[in-house]
């Protein structure tokens, strides 16, 4: 099973707003609502930002929104925040044996 | 609250047999629903997703991997285990444990541990 393709990076100035996408197949993706994004600070464990495609967990700013569309989920951060910048990794149940699938990883960089 | 702890030896030798436990506080592994995982992360790597283990005793492993690894859990103690044989330097990564909800989402983590392969 491939890893989903992200960037490698994104940036953007405070206030901003950045898009980072998660591409993968009809097998995980595209065929399930089950894609879930990341945040993960350097040297901190990931932090769960989304679930179910485009559900924020309590506690988490509504400055976070994601959505799905074909084979590819997208993770929207608005009003970029200093606090915002980390590495963001999106997840997906896949079809295959392997069942979950992560990411290539973006680094999100706030100028 | 949830809480998640892994624990286990920070250098082994390769050929070694690695053995982790994670140990969990704030939900029990014999609630219907319940599930761990176990994700792995070299240095300056993306997340790598190796097992799960569910509260009626059902398990999945990433294919890649499948042949190298056990896991398992031990509800008295609230712990889950994974195993994995013959231990390689490409093997040193943070090893996380993590609470899965039922969207497949991974809940929290704990706080990883950094497993060395080295001679």
């Amino acid at each position: 099973q491939s890893a989903l393709t992200q960037p490698a990076s994104v940036s953007g100035s405070p206030g901003q707003s950045i898009t980072i996408s998660c591409t993968g197949t009809s097998s995980d993706v595209g065929g399930y609502n089950f894609v879930s994004w990341y945040q993960q600070h350097p040297g901190k464990a990931p932090k769960l930002m989304i679930y179910g495609v485009n559900n924020r967990p309590s506690g988490v700013s509504n400055r976070f929104s994601a959505s799905k569309s074909g084979n590819t989920a997208s993770l929207t951060i608005s009003g970029l925040q200093a606090e915002d910048e980390a590495d963001y990794y999106c997840m997906s149940y896949a079809s295959s044996s392997t069942r979950v699938v992560f990411g290539t990883g973006t680094k999100v960089t706030v100028l | 609250q949830v809480t998640l702890k892994e624990s286990g030896p920070a250098l082994v030798k390769p050929t070694q047999t690695l053995t982790l436990t994670c140990t969990f506080s704030g939900f029990s592994l014999s609630s219907s629903g319940m599930r761990a995982n176990w994700i792995r992360q070299p240095p300056g790597k993306a997340l790598e997703w190796l097992a799960r283990i569910d509260w009626d005793d059902e398990k999945f492993y990433s294919t890649s991997l499948k042949t190298r690894l056990t896991i398992s859990k031990d509800t008295s103690k609230n712990q889950v285990v994974l195993t994995m044989t013959n231990m390689d330097p490409v093997d040193t990564a943070t090893y996380y444990c993590a609470q899965m909800g039922p969207q497949w989402e991974l809940l929290l983590w704990g706080q990883g541990t950094l497993v060395t392969v080295s001679s």
